[in-house]
């Protein structure tokens, strides 16, 4: 079964836009991690940020995590159409080093 | 550096048959997961090996089950197939060792349908 939700669960923004997609997970965790995934393609992982973290940046990207209430939040800046894809977070849950456990993701559109 | 390449990337198959499925990871990587991703129930975990032993187990029956060879390479086999085994089947290989950073490598994975 699947750790948690995002919200929301499909998003469209024009080009330059930001977009912000948030995750929710139900258990303890060792790291959370953000992937893409293009249709009916393979996932890409993008960032990955530990427990003990609180924000993390890589490019356009920035992640956030609150482990108090157990989310985190991905936000792409200045989007792109080539953006457009599936996104998706994991988390390692406490003790499991490889086990990662998929949210539902969020279905993102940026038009051109 | 290679990516994890996955064989076949399609396939058709009809109920009651079986199926393997190939995984070479990235080289140096030696662990290998498995996932099933389906429009109903998402992305979810069916195992992981490293060094050849199954390490981690997902909440699958056992018609799914898979191996690791000595050059870490994985296939993984559903018997008995049925109507809801399609779906596309993702291998990751990630690098396990003082410099791991957590990350999985996905393959483009295949897909598979059963008819």
């Amino acid at each position: 079964s699947q750790q948690g939700e995002e919200d929301p669960q499909a998003l469209s923004i024009q080009e330059g836009e930001n977009a912000t997609m948030n995750c929710s997970y139900k258990t303890s965790i060792n790291n959370l991690q953000w992937y893409r995934q293009n249709s009916g393609r393979g996932l890409v992982h993008l960032i990955l940020i530990r427990s003990n973290e609180r924000e993390k940046h890589s490019g356009r990207l920035r992640v956030t995590l609150d482990t108090s209430k157990k989310s985190s939040s991905l936000l792409i800046t200045a989007s792109r159409a080539a953006d457009t894809a599936s996104y998706f977070c994991a988390t390692v849950p406490s003790g499991s080093a490889r086990q990662l456990t998929f949210g539902s993701g969020t279905q993102l559109t940026v038009l051109p | 550096k290679a990516g994890v390449t996955q064989t076949p990337r399609y396939l058709i198959k009809t109920r009651g048959q079986q199926v393997t499925l190939s995984c070479s990871p990235i080289s140096g990587h030696r662990s290998v997961s498995w996932y099933q991703q389906t429009p109903g129930q998402g992305l979810q975990f069916l195992f992981e090996y490293f060094s050849e032993t199954q390490r981690n187990k997902g909440n699958f029956p056992g018609r799914f089950s898979g191996r690791q060879f000595s050059n870490s390479r994985s296939e993984m086999n559903v018997s008995t197939l049925e109507l809801g085994d399609s779906a596309l089947y993702l291998c990751a290989s990630s690098f396990v060792g003082a410099m791991n950073t957590g990350e999985l490598f996905f393959g483009e994975g295949s897909r598979l349908t059963v008819l």
